[in-house]
C-alpha cells in the first residue's frame, strides 16, 4: 500500500512558468514532509521541508503548501528555469518514530523548456 | 557541511562475485545511516537501517545474508552485495542522520552493474 501518492509523474513547463507537484499521504502520524531534488546519476538533495504546524513555507523560488485536513502538500517552483529540470520526490516521516523512516512518493520528472 | 560520500561511484562485476560499497559522513557523526535501492525512473526503496555498533535492521523482503551491512564507526557504513547476480544491478544510495537531528543527507549513489 502506497502511503505517499505523488502526481504528476512527469511535467513540462516553459521557462519562467510555475511548476506544481502534488502529494497526498494517508498516515496522520506523519509530521515531517520534505521535498528532494534528484539529478540523473546523483543522490537526492533536500530542497525544502515543512511540518504540519504551518500551512506554507517559502525558500527562494520554492514554496511548500500544506493542507492538514486534506492530508495533502504541494511544491511550487516559481519562475522555473531549465536548471530546475530534475526528478522531484516528496516524502513523509513520523518524526521521533522509527528515526529517519522516510516514505517516498514515486517522483515527478520535471522538464523546463527554454 | 553535512556531506555524505559514497565509494565507488560506479562498479561493474561478474556474476557470483561480492561488491563492497562504502558510505561516509565527511563532516559530521552519524549514529544512523540508511541504504536505499533505486531502479531506473523509480523511487527510492529503503533496504535497511544501520546503527553504529549494532546490527542493521532490514526491511521486509530484503535478504540480510545477501546485503551485508556494517556500521563500524560514526562516519562509515558499508554495504556488501554478496554473490551478486544481474538482478542486483541497481543504483544504491546511502543517507546519514546527524547524531542529534532528523534530516537525512544523501550520498551521490553507486551504480552497480552485474554482468
Amino acid at each position: 500500500q502506497q502511503q505517499v501518492k505523488q502526481s504528476p509523474q512527469s511535467l513540462i513547463v516553459q521557462k519562467g512558468g510555475i511548476s506544481i507537484i502534488n502529494c497526498a499521504y494517508e498516515n496522520t502520524a506523519f509530521d515531517y514532509f520534505p521535498w528532494y531534488q534528484q539529478f540523473p546519476g546523483k543522490g537526492p538533495a533536500l530542497l525544502i521541508a515543512i511540518r504540519p504546524d504551518v500551512s506554507e513555507k517559502k525558500e527562494g523560488r520554492f514554496t511548500i503548501s500544506f493542507n492538514k485536513s486534506a492530508k495533502q502538500f504541494s511544491l511550487h517552483i516559481m519562475d522555473s528555469q531549465p536548471g530546475d529540470s530534475a526528478t522531484y520526490f516528496c516524502a513523509a516521516m513520523r518524526d521521533g518514530g522509527s528515526q529517519g523512516n522516510l516514505i517516498f512518493g514515486k517522483g515527478t520528472k520535471l522538464s523546463v523548456k527554454p | 557541511g553535512a556531506v555524505v560520500s559514497q565509494h565507488p561511484s560506479r562498479v561493474i562485476c561478474k556474476s557470483g562475485t561480492s561488491v563492497k560499497i562504502e558510505c561516509r559522513s565527511l563532516d559530521f557523526q552519524a549514529t544512523t545511516m540508511f541504504w536505499y535501492r533505486q531502479f531506473p525512473k523509480k523511487s527510492l526503496m529503503l533496504m535497511a537501517t544501520s546503527n553504529e555498533g549494532s546490527k542493521a535492521t532490514y526491511e521486509q523482503g530484503v535478504e540480510k545474508d545477501k546485503f551485508l551491512i556494517n556500521h563500524a564507526s560514526l562516519t562509515l557504513s558499508t554495504l556488501t552485495v554478496t554473490s551478486a547476480h544481474p538482478e542486483d544491478s541497481s543504483f544504491y544510495i546511502c543517507s546519514a542522520i546527524r547524531t542529534r537531528g532528523n534530516e537525512q543527507f544523501f550520498g551521490p549513489g553507486t551504480r552497480l552493474t552485474v554482468l
